[in-house]
């Protein structure tokens, strides 16, 4: 199975900020790699999809980048919905998997 | 609007056996592969088993091998998860998602609690 390994674990930071959150892959896996954010209490939602497409309705302050291996997804103005945790997860071989998570926290 | 809502989620004792199903709306059921996927505090998300459009292929974890089986009634638009010989470490929150066509995991149930202890 690929691995997926997110960095950092966690964050703070303040409404305002831009954030990144990278996300590695064990493995190549093209560009079938795709974002999610959780609210807590709440089911994950797709933010973006093909490693830089965004999900129907997901605000265009949140963008992603990479191929291969490494990928990052960035929030270029943090706003008061975004504190949650997101997720990287690759679609490029089965089983996907998905990496251990990013809390991002108010600082 | 795409809706998916589990049922059948609760406490169960290890060795014993709980159905959940999935019932989805707002979209042509029959189109789309689907999963379940579950969250627990020491695994993560996982996803636990695949099903195609018309149900001819299945997948699943090598973990539930054996003792999960997806399947799907499309006349019902419905999922569903048979989950045998439960073990403590099944518990979890099952969700059902949809696949998009991009392979993505696009739409997400509310999710159902299973509680695997005696």
């Amino acid at each position: 199975d690929i691995q997926m390994t997110q960095f950092p674990s966690s964050l703070s930071a303040s409404v305002g900020d831009s954030v990144t959150i990278t996300c590695r892959a064990s493995q190549a896996v093209g560009t079938y790699l795709n974002w999610y954010q959780q609210r807590p209490g709440r089911a994950p939602n797709l933010l973006i999809y093909y490693a830089f497409n965004l999900h129907s309705g997901v605000p265009s302050r949140f963008s992603g980048s990479g191929s291969g291996t490494d990928f990052t997804l960035t929030i270029s103005s943090l706003q008061p919905e975004d504190f949650a945790t997101y997720y990287c997860q690759q679609s490029n071989s089965r089983p996907p998997t998905f990496g251990q998570g990013t809390r991002v926290e108010v600082k | 609007e795409v809706q998916l809502v589990e049922s059948g989620g609760g406490l169960v004792q290890p060795g014993g056996s709980l159905r959940l199903s999935c019932e989805a709306s707002g979209f042509t059921f029959s189109s789309h592969w689907m999963n379940w996927v579950r969250q627990s505090p020491e695994k993560g998300l996982e996803r636990v088993a695949t099903i195609r459009q018309d149900g001819g292929e299945k997948s699943c974890i090598d973990s539930v091998q054996g003792r999960f089986s997806i399947s799907r009634d499309n006349a019902k638009n419905s999922l569903y998860l048979q989950m045998n010989s439960l073990r403590v470490e099944d518990t979890a929150v099952y969700y059902c998602v949809r696949v998009s066509d991009n392979w993505a995991f696009d739409y997400w149930g509310q999710g159902a609690l299973v509680t695997v202890s005696s």
